[in-house]
């Protein structure tokens, strides 16, 4: 079963204009960790953020802003004011305990900035 | 800054050949992921070490696919004989933290294999 969801497979923006990337998971422990990592066309994946299930706060670096909600399964991703340079697939990822090095990730969404 | 080396980065191949992917992970990490991301999905943990032991290779095929890491420090990653569905990006991560920790992930460039 697909734990982690990313329903939007593929956002196009304007450069400047904000963009919000969706994250459902499911998972029956009480304890786990969420992710974000950013794919950029060279390959490799970059850590962007962890958040443990017990840490609600939202929280901002930069343009980037995560919204988790427990009450509904989510760990929203949102960057402002999109540049060029953020175009590329974003994973949302879980580890849940006892597997903690295990990421199961989403399939992605690709994020198109033109100028 | 350190990086996690991965070779070769393009493999193409025929089927029933034989296929080795290295890592070399960034120094002192001691605990060594390999990830296989199939075109258009996530990536999938096929094996995870810690230091030179297994912690997890309960996705490993391995009827066809190995893996080491003999002293703790770089690993390879076999696949023998290749099959059509092995085509996929290969990739090598590491982390500082081992255990029942979680770091941050730290993931090569990959190896991009084609099998014909």
């Amino acid at each position: 079963a697909q734990k982690v969801t990313q329903a939007q497979t593929e956002i196009s923006v304007v450069e400047k204009e904000d963009v919000t990337l969706d994250c459902v998971y499911e998972t029956r422990d009480t304890t786990y960790y969420l992710f974000w990592y950013k794919q950029p066309p060279s390959g490799e994946l970059v850590f962007l953020i962890r958040r443990n299930s017990f840490d609600e706060q939202n929280e901002i670096s930069g343009r980037y802003s995560w919204n988790f909600q427990k009450s509904t399964s989510s760990f929203n991703f949102t960057i402002t004011a999109s540049q060029v340079v953020d175009s590329a697939v974003y994973f949302c990822a879980l580890s849940e305990a006892g597997s903690w090095g295990k990421l199961q990730f989403g399939a992605g969404t690709q994020v198109v900035v033109t100028p | 800054e350190a990086e996690v080396a991965q070779s070769p980065r393009y493999k193409i191949t025929e089927k029933s050949q034989a296929v080795a992917f290295w890592c070399d992970p960034i120094s002192g990490h001691a605990t060594l992921y390999w990830y296989r991301q199939i075109l258009g999905q996530g990536p999938e943990l096929l094996v995870q070490f810690q230091d030179e032991s297994v912690v997890d290779d309960s996705q490993l095929p391995k009827d066809r696919f190995s893996a080491e890491r003999l002293k703790g420090v770089d690993s390879t990653l076999k696949i023998q004989p290749a099959e059509l569905g092995d085509s996929a990006m290969y990739l090598c991560a590491s982390s500082a933290l081992g255990g029942l920790g979680v770091g941050e992930l730290f993931f090569g460039e990959g190896s991009r294999l084609t099998v014909l």
